[in-house]
């Protein structure tokens, strides 16, 4: 089936730093999303796009839909404590309408 | 406006017993959505509800099966439980589905143990 790669699987930052993760897959994809679940919570959508090379920013987030339609990218600028949590990555079946989430990103960021 | 609603939010149960989850939707959203999620392993789609219709659904056993009413809550049912069911099942609801934009709104969950 069908299936996406998400990296890294966890970071440990620091407050202040950057943070970059991205999501692949060997299917094309009509839509990338970008989800943040907070401990005890259920994900909460941060980022969606719709276009081959879409770049789209939500404050200090910026997300961009891959050329290709098989990948996408996550940025987190000058990460502060709050910004911990899951990071998933979700792309959109062209056939079907399905949503494909990857395993997630677990970041952690130290003050 | 409330937020997805599931029942109960923890639960445990031992191997061989079957678990009803409830899950409750934004009002005038007609499709509900059954994730389950387990470490290292993300968010696997079960089964997606429109309009009291299974509509799509995962490669998981017939173990799991689901429904909806007409009122739009759904529920998920997992029978002859397994260690390996044991894990926090998401639901989510959205406007139409899978047929719109993928935003869905997801609820706290519900965290199942299997002893």
């Amino acid at each position: 089936g069908q299936q996406l790669n998400q990296s890294p699987q966890s970071m440990f930052i620091q407050e202040g730093e950057d943070v970059s993760m991205n999501c692949t897959s060997s299917s094309i994809f009509n839509t990338w999303l970008w989800y943040k679940q907070d401990p005890g919570e259920g994900p909460v959508l941060l980022i969606a796009l719709y276009k081959a090379g879409e770049l789209t920013s939500n404050g200090r987030l910026t997300a961009q839909f891959g050329i290709t339609r098989k990948d996408s990218f996550l940025n987190i600028s000058a990460s502060i404590p709050s910004d911990v949590g899951i990071y998933f990555c979700a792309g959109q079946d062209s056939n079907t309408g399905k949503l494909i989430f990857g395993q997630g990103t677990t970041l952690q960021v130290k003050p | 406006k409330a937020g997805v609603t599931q029942t109960p939010r923890y639960l445990i149960k031992t191997r061989g017993q079957q678990v009803t989850l409830s899950c409750s939707p934004i009002s005038g959203h007609r499709s509900v959505s059954w994730y389950q999620q387990t470490p290292g392993q993300g968010l696997q789609f079960l089964f997606e509800y429109f309009s009291e219709t299974q509509r799509n659904k995962g490669n998981f056993p017939g173990r799991f099966s689901g429904r909806q009413f007409s009122n739009s809550r759904s529920e998920m049912n997992v029978s002859t439980l397994e260690l390996g069911d044991s894990a926090l099942y998401l639901c989510a609801s959205s406007v139409r589905g899978f047929a719109d934009t993928g935003e869905l709104f997801f609820g706290e969950g519900s965290r199942l143990t299997v002893l």
